[in-house]
């Protein structure tokens, strides 16, 4: 199984700053995603951080809001950018292992203040 | 989009007593994996179905996936306080590509809250 480190855990930002999440895999990886958690929500997919090219957005999140850097097989960062109190949230990476697992990091617990 | 439906919502149990957490895809399951949830943390990677009929165990932990693939069940047995937490089940939408490898891609049911009394 991939071990997964995210940084930070957790974080307290004032609103209109930007945080960016770091994700770090022990291993070589294809496919990375981020993934937000609202309060009391369930996890919903922001994007695939792709190897080399521009991230891919699902519908509802934008690249200006939330860029994505994805520079090698095992390491990618998520900015939160011009936060408000609604982005409060967990955000988590995720890895597809190379069977057939999905696997998650630790999240980062945003607070926006 | 394929929806997950996860029953029930809540669930506080007695220690020591059997649960089963249900989720239910509108669409056939290509890909059906489970997760434990600790408040406010990452999820644990607990079990990975594909086929349909299929069965996984991981200590007292049981999963199932139906012959149509279109609805799973999580059983717990003898539950102890450490069972704690939200379960989660989560769907890949796509087909296996030829090599069989999962895209990772996952769509989640709302949660299962699990509350287990000493």
């Amino acid at each position: 199984s991939a071990v997964i480190s995210q940084k930070p855990s957790r974080d307290i930002c004032q609103r209109g700053t930007s945080l960016t999440i770091q994700c770090q895999v022990d291993s070589q990886v294809t496919m990375m995603f981020w993934y937000r958690q609202q309060p009391g929500q369930s996890l919903t997919l922001i994007a695939t951080a792709n190897q080399g090219s521009e991230a891919t957005y699902e519908s509802g999140f934008v690249i200006d809001k939330f860029p994505i850097s994805r520079p090698n097989l095992t390491f990618s960062t998520l900015t939160v950018s011009n936060m408000s109190p609604e982005d409060s949230s967990i955000y988590l990476c995720s890895v597809a292992g190379t069977v057939v697992e999905a696997f998650f990091g630790q999240g980062t617990r945003l607070t926006v203040v | 989009s394929q929806e997950l439906e996860q029953s029930p919502q809540s669930l506080i149990v007695q220690e020591g007593k059997n649960l089963t957490i249900n989720c239910t895809s509108s669409k056939t399951l290509y890909g059906l994996y489970w997760y434990k949830q600790k408040y406010g943390e990452g999820l644990i990677f607990l079990m990975m179905l594909q086929k349909g009929g299929e069965e996984k165990s991981h200590e007292k932990i049981t999963a199932k996936l139906d012959e149509k693939k279109q609805q799973s069940s999580l059983h717990i047995t003898a539950s102890q306080p450490s069972h704690a937490g939200i379960y989660l089940c989560g769907a890949d939408p796509r087909k296996w590509n030829a090599g069989g490898t999962s895209y990772g891609k996952l769509t989640f049911g709302q949660g299962t809250i699990l509350t287990v009394h000493p």
